[in-house]
């Protein structure tokens, strides 16, 4: 079983749709963060989580929220879906306990809006 | 936002060709990695340097932390037709937040 696991893998919704992507790990870290990767773009960071209950906006925030309820779980919604939301999203975790600390990712969920 | 500069974009190799990318920045780093994506998949995690002037191997794999902290390279020997994927770098912050910059990704295509 995956380390990271990322439901649903492939999403299509309509455009102004209320969407929840879900992140969960076993790896017990805890740090959480959420991805959006585009072509030629690489990945750009949506929103982080360094604890239960801590949020922290990443560079691309706009049009996302997230929940951080529980240290294991890390959910990210789009109030209202429009098309330039379309991308692949990647949910990561870290952990805090090591000096030197490694990103492990999900598989991705594939997100169409139309 | 930040990004790392990351090159070649993209690269068509004959297989059994050695392989090199790099990628630079503007700041400092603690921390470089390379990853490894395929298609429909996640970043899997390739290599990791943690040391300024650090050069570590996985395999065919050997990574290399700039000794100024701003740049680190990947190296592949020997290409075999399963190195196809996306490579990624990325650079850990010192500013104190721990965020992950991300390159923009080296697409290598292996010709069998």
């Amino acid at each position: 079983d995956a380390d990271v696991t990322q439901t649903p893998r492939n999403r299509i919704t309509k455009t102004g749709k209320r969407i929840m992507l879900e992140c969960s790990q076993t790896k017990g870290h805890d740090r959480m963060y959420w991805y959006r990767q585009d072509p030629g773009l690489g990945l750009r960071l949506i929103y982080y989580s360094f604890d239960v209950k801590d949020i922290n906006k990443g560079e691309i925030s706009d049009g996302y929220s997230v929940s951080r309820q529980a240290q294991a779980k890390f959910s990210l919604s789009l109030e209202s879906a429009i098309p330039n939301q379309t991308a692949l999203y990647f949910c990561a975790t870290s952990d805090s306990r090591r000096m030197n600390t490694e990103a492990f990712f999900g598989q991705g969920t594939r997100l169409t809006v139309v | 936002g930040q990004q790392l500069n990351q090159s070649p974009q993209s690269m068509f190799i004959q297989e059994g060709e050695d392989v090199s990318m790099n990628c630079t920045s503007s700041s400092i780093f603690n921390t470089w990695l390379w990853y490894k994506q395929d298609p429909g998949e996640g970043p899997v995690l390739l290599i990791a340097l943690y040391k300024a002037g650090e050069l570590t191997s996985n395999g065919r794999l050997t990574a290399q932390f700039g000794i100024t902290r701003k740049d680190s390279f990947l190296n592949i020997s020997a290409s075999i037709p399963s190195d196809v994927g996306i490579y990624f770098c990325a650079g850990q912050s010192t500013s104190g937040t721990y965020k992950y910059i991300f390159g923009t990704g080296t697409r290598l295509k292996v010709l069998a």
